[in-house]
């Protein structure tokens, strides 16, 4: 019974090309996230949607866009592969917007650039 | 100034001693604070809020001080699956995660 899943698991693919990542809770919350987590383990937000409403967008470059078509799925679309875009990138929902819920997080997509 | 410091580590600690984690933050006006836990290639998960007044979780203890904007992780009694890397998270209008302090328990 996994609560927030996430595929694929692993990602390999050539620059230039473009890929998806899907996210899905059965938890019920009502807000989800993208993170990345770079090859230092620094984690920092991406994207935030509260009940498929866009609500947090930090600098993250047009090449990736976040697409939620329901409150349980968040996926994750990214143009044009650069090698930078090489890292961890975790799901996570929680019962609400903001800094106060606890957050479940997704098993990771490792993505390479290559 | 990064929004929530903590030191890298390793820690490398024998199993059964006491350790102590710190952490920093920049933005005054945080409301929420937590320790999370991520072990090797896993995701991160909650290891517990951090409360004004400290808070305790069996061998775990958790301080804040907000006056020097610093939040504290002690662990009693360390076991070896205590090995993990620990974020510090700081919270307002989403969460703020520290790069994380490794902590490695030796038999």
């Amino acid at each position: 019974d996994t609560a927030v899943s996430q595929t694929p698991k692993y990602l390999v693919t050539q620059m230039g090309n473009d890929k998806s990542i899907k996210c899905e809770q059965n938890l019920g919350h009502d807000t989800m996230y993208w993170y990345k987590q770079d090859s230092k383990k620094f984690l920092k937000i991406m994207f935030s949607y509260n009940n498929k409403e866009l609500i947090i967008n930090e600098t993250v470059p047009n090449r990736f866009s976040p697409k939620s078509p329901d409150k349980a799925h968040l996926n994750l679309h990214i143009n044009s592969l650069e090698l930078g875009d090489s890292a961890v990138y975790f799901c996570a929902s929680s019962q609400g917007p903001g800094g106060n819920f606890e957050q479940f997080f997704g098993p990771g997509t490792r993505l390479t650039v290559l | 100034r990064k929004e929530v410091e903590q030191d890298p580590g390793p820690f490398n600690v024998p199993e059964g001693a006491t350790v102590a984690f710190n952490c920093t933050y920049s933005n005054s006006a945080s409301q929420s604070f937590f320790w999370y836990r991520q072990d090797c290639r896993k995701e991160p998960k909650l290891l517990m809020s951090v409360y004004s007044s400290g808070n305790e979780d069996g061998r775990f203890t958790a301080q804040l001080n907000r006056a020097s904007q610093y939040i504290s992780l002690l662990i009693r009694d360390s076991k070896l699956s205590d090995s993990a890397t620990y974020l510090c998270v700081v919270g307002r209008e989403k969460l703020t995660f520290g790069t994380g302090t490794r902590l490695t328990i030796i038999p």
